[in-house]
């Protein structure tokens, strides 16, 4: 079945630390984005990347970071310089960036104390 | 940048009654989409509409793409307990360039559907 996985679920991590979300997809969209939700608020861009090698910072990308090296992957790193990192985080992708139907994955939810 | 604001931000509802939602922006939007998110979960895309006037159905779920292109709605008949969750609207504006593919976000309608 082709879709779009996040893992792990739940992420618990101190204060200080990088920690990496991973997103992987099988549906062989060229487009791929990460969105940070806060409860009550809708989905915020940090990174989109429109192909391989290739990105773009979103609304919110200060303390985040990624990287594109294949097309199926594309992991979110939560760096240190993030002031408030605990958040539900959502990985979406799209055929290619004309295609504005984004599909999302299931999300991690991270918590930093 | 673009806003969208979504209303009303929450409901709550008798198991069959129909409900109506709507997402107004303060610019031209090319692409309205809608979602649903369970708790704990991703959006899943419900519908997606491109012309404006467009009205789209998907089974008990009818959007329509207002004709200002400013505005678009969702409506749900007759609902049932599994429609319980958060729809959020999502648009694509006329900014080209650097924001090519990128979709602004409604802050969500709450969804409660009492049997």
């Amino acid at each position: 079945d082709g879709g779009i996985t996040q893992s792990p679920k739940y992420l618990f991590r101190k204060e200080g630390q990088n920690v990496t979300l991973s997103c992987e997809q099988n549906l062989n969209h060229d487009a791929m984005y990460w969105y940070r939700q806060d409860p009550g608020q809708g989905l915020r861009l940090i990174y989109y990347s429109q192909i391989v090698n290739d990105f773009q910072k979103g609304d919110i990308a200060e303390g985040y970071s990624v990287s594109r090296e294949k097309k199926e992957s594309f992991p979110l790193t939560v760096t240190s310089a993030q002031k408030n990192p605990t958040a539900f985080y959502l990985c979406a992708s799209s055929i290619q960036r004309e295609v504005y139907e984004q599909y999302f994955g299931p999300g991690t939810r991270l918590t930093v104390t | 940048g673009q806003q969208l604001n979504q209303s009303p931000q929450s409901m709550f509802i008798q198991e069959g009654e129909d409900v109506s939602m709507n997402c107004t922006s303060s610019s031209i939007f090319n692409t309205w989409l809608w979602y649903k998110q369970d708790p704990g979960e991703g959006p899943v895309l419900l519908i997606a509409l491109y012309k404006a006037g467009e009205l789209t159905s998907n089974g008990r779920l009818t959007a329509q793409f207002g004709i200002t292109r400013k505005d678009s709605f969702l409506n749900i008949s007759a609902s049932i307990p599994s429609d319980v969750g958060i729809y959020f609207c999502a648009g694509r504006g006329n900014a080209g360039g650097t924001s090519y593919g990128k979709l602004t976000f409604g802050q969500g309608t709450i969804l409660t559907v009492h049997p």
